[in-house]
């Protein structure tokens, strides 16, 4: 299976733009990148998720570097709630099952 | 709320026992997956069904088997249950299996095996 390697933790201030990077050296050229996360006591959640081009939506943008072997999950003002544990994923074309790392562990002070 | 829904909230059994975990996914999606975390091994896919049938295995133990009923709802088995089943246990669910469709969770079921 294709690897990411993330931080394992992280910290920001709070209403301050987070960067979560994210190495993936083996990609393939059919693999996505996807951002999830996991709040205290909660199932995972999805963030975002990309291809080739950087992507924005109204929790997130990612960033993917031009060879793909690196990627970045930004968020613009963290904010209390945003403290989680974020997993960089690939999903591999024609396997869709997630396969989850110890992902990074982002706290936010107040 | 990912509109995916997982019955029940909490369950307390004893070893040896067998208990059954209830997912229903999202209103119109195909495919419906179980994963498994515990502290020590992190989020684990166990296994993944599409329309009824079963599509993928991950690190499911033979004493564990699941099935995907017509209505889509999905059931995990667990039966002989020991000490180290103890775990949280997440249903997700996606329309359909492609590479690039997002998976959505429930809020899971604490198992805990006393």
């Amino acid at each position: 299976d294709a690897k990411t390697t993330q931080p394992n933790s992280m910290e920001s201030n709070e209403e301050e733009p987070v960067h979560l990077p994210c190495n993936h050296s083996t990609i393939s050229g059919t693999d996505y990148i996807h951002w999830y996360r996991q709040l205290p006591s909660q199932g995972p959640e999805y963030v975002i998720h990309g291809l080739t081009s950087n992507v924005n939506n109204r929790m997130a943008s990612l960033a993917i570097a031009e060879d793909r072997k690196s990627s970045t999950l930004i968020l613009h003002r963290a904010t209390l709630r945003d403290a989680a544990v974020y997993y960089c994923i690939l999903s591999l074309a024609g396997n869709t099952p997630l396969v989850f790392g110890k992902g990074t562990r982002l706290s936010v002070i107040a | 709320d990912s509109g995916v829904t997982q019955t029940p909230k909490h369950l307390i059994t004893a070893t040896g026992q067998r208990v059954t975990l209830r997912c229903s996914p999202r209103s119109g999606d195909l495919s419906v997956y179980w994963y498994q975390q515990s502290l020590d091994q992190g989020l684990q896919f166990l296994i993944q069904y599409y329309n009824g049938e079963e599509r993928a295995k991950g690190n499911i133990l033979e004493r564990f088997s699941a099935q995907q009923f017509p209505d889509l709802h999905s059931e995990l088995n667990l039966s002989s249950l020991e000490l180290g089943d103890s775990a949280l246990y997440f249903c997700a669910s996606s329309p359909r299996q492609g590479a690039g469709d997002t998976q959505y969770f429930g809020p899971g079921t604490r198992l805990t095996v006393l």
